[in-house]
């Protein structure tokens, strides 16, 4: 039973605009989410994360956003680059210090130049 | 190397046989979990390490799967008898503290494929 859903398997965006990678979870245990970054034959890199408290975090180009009521979780990377293709993983956690993450199964970003 | 290290990279083994893989978390990282991604599938945990406490086991699919750990150092994961449903790529990650979920470094991961 997936409890963290990345719906989208794959998005192409040019380069300088928008990317939006979305995520739905639904175990309303969680609240702690995290993106991590996969590029091939490496192992994920953790990118952003945000507390249940918070709707929303900035890091530089990255920003997740937390709809609790919806259950619903993005992050948005602007302006996009090429260097951001890779791909992105959505993740939850029953509290920041759980043991273990739920992942989503992973949207590929595609940066076009 | 500062990272996370794996070995091997790649395994290709035939049902039925044991594998064994390692992991090398960084040093002075406590904290030590696998995870296993099946092909289309999202990270799946596994197992947790912290120090000398008893391991967090709750992921481990099947009997036939067991890791250990000595002290803050090197784990191995053991997969008896493996069916071709174990292939997937293996992953470990370690934290420095217990539960820093968003400080988790992963490994490359070992590729593991059961004919």
């Amino acid at each position: 039973d997936q409890q963290v859903k990345q719906n989208s398997p794959s998005l192409s965006v040019q380069e300088g605009r928008i990317s939006i990678l979305n995520c739905d979870y639904t175990n309303s245990m969680f609240d702690y989410f995290l993106w991590y970054k996969k590029y091939p034959a490496e192992g994920p890199t953790f990118l952003i994360s945000i507390s249940s408290i918070k709707d929303k975090n900035e890091d530089g180009r990255f920003t997740v956003f937390l709809n609790k009521s919806a259950k619903h979780l993005s992050l948005h990377i602007v302006p996009s680059q090429p260097g951001d293709s890779a791909v992105y993983f959505c993740a939850a956690t029953p509290g920041k210090g759980a043991n273990n993450l739920f992942f989503g199964t992973g949207t590929r970003l595609t940066v076009i130049p | 190397g500062a990272g996370v290290s794996q070995s091997p990279s790649n395994k290709v083994t035939e049902k039925g046989k044991d594998v064994e893989l390692r992991c090398d978390p960084i040093s002075g990282h406590t904290a030590l979990y696998w995870y296993r991604q099946r092909l289309g599938q999202g990270l799946e945990f596994l197992i947790y390490f912290q120090g000398n406490s008893a391991p967090d086991k709750s992921g481990l699919p099947s009997d036939r799967f067991s890791a250990e750990r000595t002290g803050e150092s090197v784990s191995t994961l053991t997969i008896q008898r493996t069916q071709q449903e174990d292939s997937a790529v293996y992953l470990c990650a370690s934290s420095l503290v217990r539960g820093q979920a968003g400080a988790q470094y992963f490994g490359p991961g070992t590729r593991l494929l059961v004919l």
